[in-house]
């Protein structure tokens, strides 16, 4: 079983639409990230949590909000969608005092 | 500002041509050099952490090493399965990691 999870894993929407991608992980890390991945851009952080309690904003968090459920549970919301938000997103989880991160298999979003 | 850049954006090798990937970072209280391998579609998988200049680690044929500047990602006699993207990241202590744009590898046979 994946120790990093993330749904859904495809998803189409249109513009103005609100959506939500959820990250579940088994992992027992308290850390947990958003980042989005676009070519030629690389990975780019959104958001990250280091427990339940701490959510801090990440270089590109405009449009995005986040929702820290549970120490296993980190969910990004996108208010009202909009096309440059079609990308790759991915979530990770790490220990505390480790930067080692473990990233879920990725949501592709394409908003029209 | 801190900053990781990897070089070359992309290398085409023949099978068994050895060659080096570069990472060079400006970050300030570095705690970690960390080398990913992505694949088309799916979520980068760690590989090695260097945390002092001189350290060294191997995996296969994949051996990355540190100084106060920069990491390599070398790759002796390469097979096509090695194919993919690896990238780069560093951070400071207790935050988030800085990510490279990453090297996007092709080995053919």
């Amino acid at each position: 079983d994946a120790d990093v999870t993330q749904t859904p894993r495809n998803r189409i929407t249109k513009t103005g639409k609100r959506i939500m991608l959820e990250c579940s992980q088994t992992k027992g890390h308290d850390r947990m990230y958003w980042y989005r991945q676009d070519p030629g851009l690389g990975l780019r952080l959104i958001y990250y949590s280091f427990d339940v309690k701490d959510i801090n904003k990440g270089e590109i968090s405009d449009g995005y909000s986040v929702s820290r459920q549970a120490q296993a549970k980190f969910s990004l919301s996108l208010e009202s969608a909009i096309p440059n938000q079609t990308a790759l997103y991915f979530c990770a989880t790490s220990k505390p005092g480790n930067n080692e991160q473990f990233f879920g298999p990725g949501t592709r979003l394409t908003v029209l | 500002e801190d900053q990781v850049t990897q070089s070359p954006e992309a290398l085409r090798l023949q099978e068994g041509e050895s060659s080096s990937l570069n990472c060079s970072y400006t970050v300030s209280g570095l705690r970690g050099l960390f080398w990913y391998r992505q694949d088309p579609g799916k979520g980068p998988e760690f590989l090695f952490t260097l945390y002092s200049a001189g350290e060294e680690k191997e995996k296969e044929r994949l051996k990355a090493t540190l100084t106060k500047k920069e990491s390599f990602l070398h790759i002796t006699a390469p097979k096509p399965e090695d194919s993919a993207t690896y990238l780069c990241a560093a951070g400071p202590s207790g935050y988030a990691l800085n990510f490279g744009k990453g090297t996007s590898l092709l080995v053919t046979p």
